[in-house]
């Protein structure tokens, strides 16, 4: 079963351009979260995208946007880089759940490392 | 909202001897509280999680963490750190909306542990 799985690994860009990050889920999993780890800091919630809506935003300017797709995966794209949006990008799946015993858990992708230079 | 504080960012330990990594979350509901270790430029990898029931969670690797509501503490252990065990540790909470999870966390700063020989 593979896991959650990313691409590119490395990325590349110069200031002003734009960037688009993909991330296909767990098997199973419909629900995909973007996180930004900046070096030496603990990975920020970016956005989540459940039945293919956003469905939660972290602080993050809209320069930053994403999309779902019918099969779960997910694209993170953004625009006019600027150089503090050198980081590691985290693609994480998860499964929906309501009601009690509510359990769920997410796993990780290797992450993007995507440098502006 | 929901908010962790890692206590120490940077923990050393020699070899066989005990591991210690603190967390103290900050949660409006019931939280369900996990931590994931991550090694030099990989993704996240989860350790241990705590959702209901237990208070004391077994993880992978030998570790283990006590849910203490009092203290608002879900602290990571270890009797006897291994070579293995050096990496970055981070806590994490997660939200619960209107009794639906999504999967989103909220992370500490991390504590790097080093172990020596």
């Amino acid at each position: 079963d593979a896991g959650v799985t990313q691409s590119p690994t490395h990325l590349i860009k110069t200031r002003g351009q734009q960037v688009t990050l993909r991330c296909s889920p767990k098997s199973g999993h419909d629900t995909v979260s973007w996180y930004q780890q900046a070096l030496g800091q603990g990975p920020q919630f970016i956005f989540q995208y459940y039945e293919e809506e956003e469905r939660q935003r972290g602080n993050f300017p809209d320069r930053f946007s994403g999309h779902q797709f019918p099969n779960y995966s997910s694209e993170l794209n953004v625009n006019a880089l600027l150089l503090g949006d050198s980081a590691l990008y985290l693609c994480a799946s998860s499964l929906v759940r309501t009601g009690i015993n509510i359990n769920t858990e997410a796993f990780f992708g290797q992450g993007t490392r995507l440098t502006v230079v | 909202a929901q908010s962790v504080t890692q206590l120490g960012s940077h923990v050393s330990v020699s070899e066989g001897a005990l591991v210690l990594l603190r967390c103290n979350y900050s949660s409006s509901v019931p939280p369900y509280l996990f931590w994931y270790v991550q090694y030099p430029n990989q993704g996240l990898q989860l350790l241990l999680k705590y959702t209901t029931g237990a208070t004391l969670v077994k993880g992978i690797n030998g570790f283990e963490a006590e849910f203490k509501k009092s203290e608002t503490s879900f602290h990571l252990t270890k009797p006897s750190a291994h070579m293995s065990d050096a990496a970055e540790y981070f806590c994490a909470v997660s939200a619960i909306a209107g009794g639906t999870s999504y999967g989103k966390l909220t992370f500490g700063q991390g504590t790097i542990l080093t172990v020596h020989p």
